[in-house]
């Protein structure tokens, strides 16, 4: 299907545990983001990439480590995971200079850790 | 620092009529873009409406205008002919130039509701 998706939808995991969200869009679009939302912060960017193998932190990167091997692919990497990282993680793309720009958003993945 | 503001928790509105969530935004770049999404009680968010900082017009789709005052920094959406499907989180959101990421910073969101 065309379009931005993510997986799981939904996850529980343990502290301690490394856990990968999983995103994937079939646009070709060269910028990828990660965001997270939480109740009293709204969305705020975890890491993004400009490009394959470009990739720079956001506004809340501590714990997490990603990589882009591959223009479609954006893989987000919790290494030991924490409660405090329990949250609602959205996936987006953007394409520049469109005219009509926007960044278009996967379903999201609710993550819990007990 | 860009920020961008939403100064409505919450707003009520009859349905049919129009309503108007407001936005400003701070920021010393020249070159940016102001978006509103709609998330409602399923989760997802969708997108609505795009205003480039150059862009001279306002910017509207269907139902949905961006009300655009640089000299105020001020992007509101305004809403015509509400319907009870329009009841949902509604953020506003400023892209950085594409030179500085491109990222997105959203406001903290305003929940509208439409009441029949």
């Amino acid at each position: 299907d065309a379009g931005i998706t993510q997986s799981p939808r939904y996850k529980i995991t343990e502290t301690g545990r490394q856990v990968t969200l999983m995103c994937h869009q079939t646009w070709s679009h060269s910028y990828m983001f990660w965001y997270r939302q939480d109740l009293g912060h709204g969305l705020r960017l975890i890491y993004y990439s400009a490009a394959a193998d470009i990739t720079d932190k956001g506004e809340v990167p501590d714990g997490y480590v990603v990589s882009r091997s591959k223009t479609e692919n954006f893989p987000l990497t919790l290494e030991s995971a924490t409660r405090s990282q329990t949250s609602v993680y959205f996936c987006a793309s953007a394409v520049r200079g469109s005219g009509q720009e926007t960044q278009y958003f996967g379903p999201g993945t609710r993550l819990l850790v007990l | 620092a860009q920020k961008i503001t939403q100064t409505q928790p919450g707003m009520f509105v009859q349905e049919k009529e129009a309503v108007t969530l407001d936005c400003t935004y701070d920021t010393s770049d020249q070159s940016y873009g102001l978006f509103w999404y709609k998330q409602p009680s399923s989760g997802e968010m969708i997108f609505l409406i795009y205003q480039g900082s150059y862009d001279e017009q306002n910017a509207t789709e269907g139902r949905y205008s961006l009300n655009f005052q640089k000299a105020r920094k001020s992007a509101n959406l305004v809403i015509s002919a509400s319907q009870l499907g329009d009841s949902a989180m509604y953020f506003c959101a400023m892209r950085e130039p594409y030179n500085q990421g491109g990222k997105l910073i959203f406001g903290q969101g305003t929940e509208l509701s439409v009441k029949p």
